[in-house]
């Protein structure tokens, strides 16, 4: 079967860095997204890795291997609004996300 | 309209009864999707469609019903609906189904079902 793992929740300090960890076993990969998801809300597209390493946009990177079916998101500098839900998804051979159930993030000040 | 509009924005529905779910985009982008998000769990894929005219099934299809006649609206039909479909519904579009295409949601239909 497919399966996405993230962790449940996490908690962080304003300021301060987090890693979000995702693994996956999926039939096929074509792509790995992160999105993020502010209760009551829609998701909204925060990174994509189709090729091993790190890709960096602002204060987020977000990092695949795919040899080990692992990949990270990680936030710098926290702010409050980055509390939120962090969701990882695999693009299989069918071309469809496969979703994981999301981290959800607290900091704290 | 600007991006994706979803409606009604809530409902509560009485087991047995049809419900159509309207999700319309103005993008003119070809993949269309519908998924059901419940607690403790991903996103999970219902129908799809890959280009005006297609339609494909996802995950969890048993129970609903998709049709696809033009470019911008991808309505999602409850025949009869039942509790355990009680959940929040996102529709979401991209460009193209595949490569560096990011799914873009509308904001979501809170359904009960009692």
């Amino acid at each position: 079967g497919q399966n996405i793992d993230q962790p449940t929740e996490m908690t962080a300090t304003e300021g301060a860095i987090v890693q979000i960890n995702c693994t996956y076993q999926t039939s096929g990969f074509n792509g790995l997204f992160w999105y993020q998801q502010h209760a009551g809300e829609a998701p909204t597209f925060l990174s994509y890795n189709v090729l091993d390493g790190l890709e960096e946009k602002g204060r987020f990177s977000s990092f695949l291997s795919r040899s080990k079916g692992y990949s990270y998101l990680l936030l710098k500098e926290l702010q409050m609004k980055d509390s939120a839900s962090y969701l990882c998804a695999v693009r299989d051979s069918n071309y469809q996300l496969i979703w994981g159930a999301g981290t959800k993030l607290i900091i704290k000040p | 309209i600007a991006g994706i509009t979803q409606a009604p924005t809530s409902q509560i529905l009485a087991a047995g009864r049809r419900m159509t779910l309207r999700c319309t985009q103005d993008m003119r982008h070809n993949a269309m999707y519908w998924y059901r998000q419940d607690l403790g769990l991903g996103l999970r894929l219902i129908h799809y469609s890959n280009t005006a005219g297609t339609t494909g099934k996802g995950e969890v299809p048993d129970g609903y019903s998709v049709s696809r006649a033009n470019t911008d609206d991808f309505p999602l039909t409850l025949a009869s609906a039942v509790p355990s479909q009680t959940s929040v519904y996102f529709c979401a579009s991209s460009a193209e189904s595949g490569g560096y295409n990011e799914q873009f949601f509308g904001p979501g239909t809170r359904l009960t079902v009692l």
